[in-house]
């Protein structure tokens, strides 16, 4: 079955400092890969998503993601953290082919400290 | 005014009630999908809905249903609620062509 993990349950960054969060996904056919944040309170907002071409990707907010089939990775990461980054992340993975479903990892809490 | 809205966005209800969580859309998706959030769990998928005459269940079906009123209305329904149904409720579209999904507001549903 397809899965998603998020290894950092938890990280803590200093404001300016550079962000790279973690996701692998299990091996299959091509995938869809997804970020989302999710701020205090808030529902999911999509940041970036790759689907094939270029594997590094712009999304919104500064942030980017790069795929690596190798590794099986799609590493999120931004030069230069803001306190208002201060969000849970989720990243998602659909494979096509399968019936349509998103599955996602279980997220990674970045906390910014000034 | 938001693509997809879901109504209530807080409520309380007591073990054994019957609650219906509703979710409107704009964005003329015929994909609709129901997931609730738990800490540490991230989001499961309860049911989703192809378009009006498709509704499939997800991994987390039991003591849920769901109903796809029209193109853009996709209820979730407890039908005796029970605390372990505490959580975080999203509502979904998607597009299909890429599977993007675009995410509602949120129903935090608290089961006492």
């Amino acid at each position: 079955a397809q899965s998603v993990t998020q290894p950092d349950i938890h990280i803590t960054v200093s404001e300016g400092a550079s962000l790279e969060l973690r996701c692998n996904y299990s091996y299959g056919a091509t995938p869809y890969l997804f970020w989302y944040v999710q701020s205090p309170g808030q529902g999911l907002q999509l940041l970036l998503k790759y689907f094939s071409g270029d594997t590094l990707v712009q999304g919104i907010k500064g942030f980017e993601a790069e795929f690596k089939r190798s590794q099986s990775s799609f590493n999120l990461r931004k030069p230069s953290v803001h306190w208002s980054d201060a969000a849970e992340y989720f990243c998602a993975v659909f494979y096509t082919g399968t019936a349509s479903k998103l599955t996602f990892g279980t997220g990674t809490r970045l906390q910014v400290t000034l | 005014d938001a693509d997809v809205t879901q109504t209530p966005r807080n409520r309380i209800t007591k073990t054994g009630k019957r609650i219906m969580l509703e979710c409107s859309q704009t964005k003329g998706h015929d994909r609709m999908y129901w997931y609730r959030q738990d800490p540490g769990l991230g989001l499961r998928l309860i049911y989703y809905s192809f378009d009006v005459k498709d509704i499939n269940k997800g991994e987390i079906s039991d003591g849920y249903s769901v109903s796809r009123q029209a193109q853009a209305k996709f209820s979730l329904s407890l039908e005796s609620a029970i605390p372990n149904q505490t959580a975080l409720y999203f509502c979904a579209t998607s597009d299909p062509g890429t599977d993007t999904q675009y995410f509602g507001p949120g129903t935090r549903l608290t089961v006492l």
